[in-house]
């Protein structure tokens, strides 16, 4: 069972320009979250996506990005318009149920991936 | 917002004991847990304790929860060089995990 898989590792972008950053969760899990580290700093949350929908995104700047998880295929973490202060880690993490104090730790545990590097020159 | 906060940098020689500190803010938390992340690479669940728990040890690691004061540590029992990481916290927020800023464990020979 592969982990959750983020591609590409290492992205680089000039200003302006689009990133795109792609997450493949474990098999059977259909919650997907998505974390961005600065340099220096811990992960600051952005969004949680089920299939097909936005559960919460609190994290999430206005302007610019924008997450997706489709029926089917990956989620999509999309940047427009690219700006220096983009550049930082971002990771993916799924799991496969949202509710733990109903069903216990094990089965809400956040695996996460390796996450995608961007780079805005 | 709910906040969790640990102290950046903790020097250890091999062979101590590490002890990194976590605070939060969440009253209602369910779940705190540790990860680890090596150089260049994603996070590694290491453990985690529920709240109405006091203690959890898992082989050389200790977690202590004092759920009056919201203070959580991880203790790291002889630890080695590649223990070498930083290590986060992290709060269950209702549907998300909240991170600690990470302190960077180094440890000398």
């Amino acid at each position: 069972n592969a982990g959750v898989m983020q591609n590409p590792r290492h992205l680089v972008r000039r200003r302006g320009q689009e990133a795109r950053l792609r997450c493949s969760p474990m098999k059977g899990h259909s919650h997907v979250y998505w974390y961005r580290q600065l340099p220096e700093e811990g992960l600051k949350f952005m969004v949680y996506l089920q299939k097909e929908n936005i559960i919460d995104e609190s994290g999430m700047p206005k302007e610019r990005f924008s997450a997706e998880f489709p029926k089917e295929g990956p989620s999509i973490l999309r940047i427009q318009q690219v700006v220096r202060g983009d550049s930082a880690a971002y990771f993916c993490a799924s799991s496969s149920n949202r509710d733990t104090r109903r069903l216990g730790h094990m089965n809400t545990e956040a695996f996460f991936g390796q996450g995608t590097r961007l780079t805005v020159v | 917002g709910e906040d969790v906060e640990q102290s950046l940098f903790l020097s250890v020689r091999e062979g101590d004991s590490s002890v990194i500190n976590c605070t939060y803010t969440d009253s209602s938390s369910t779940y705190l847990y540790w990860y680890k992340q090596e150089p260049g690479a994603g996070l590694q669940l290491l453990t985690y304790i529920f709240s109405n728990m006091d203690m959890k040890q898992d082989q050389r690691l200790t977690v202590l929860l004092n759920k009056k004061d919201k203070h959580l540590s991880l203790r790291i029992a002889d630890t080695q060089t590649g223990d070498s990481a930083i290590y986060f916290c992290a709060d269950y927020n209702t549907d998300k995990l909240i991170f600690g800023t990470g302190t960077r464990l180094q440890v000398f020979p």
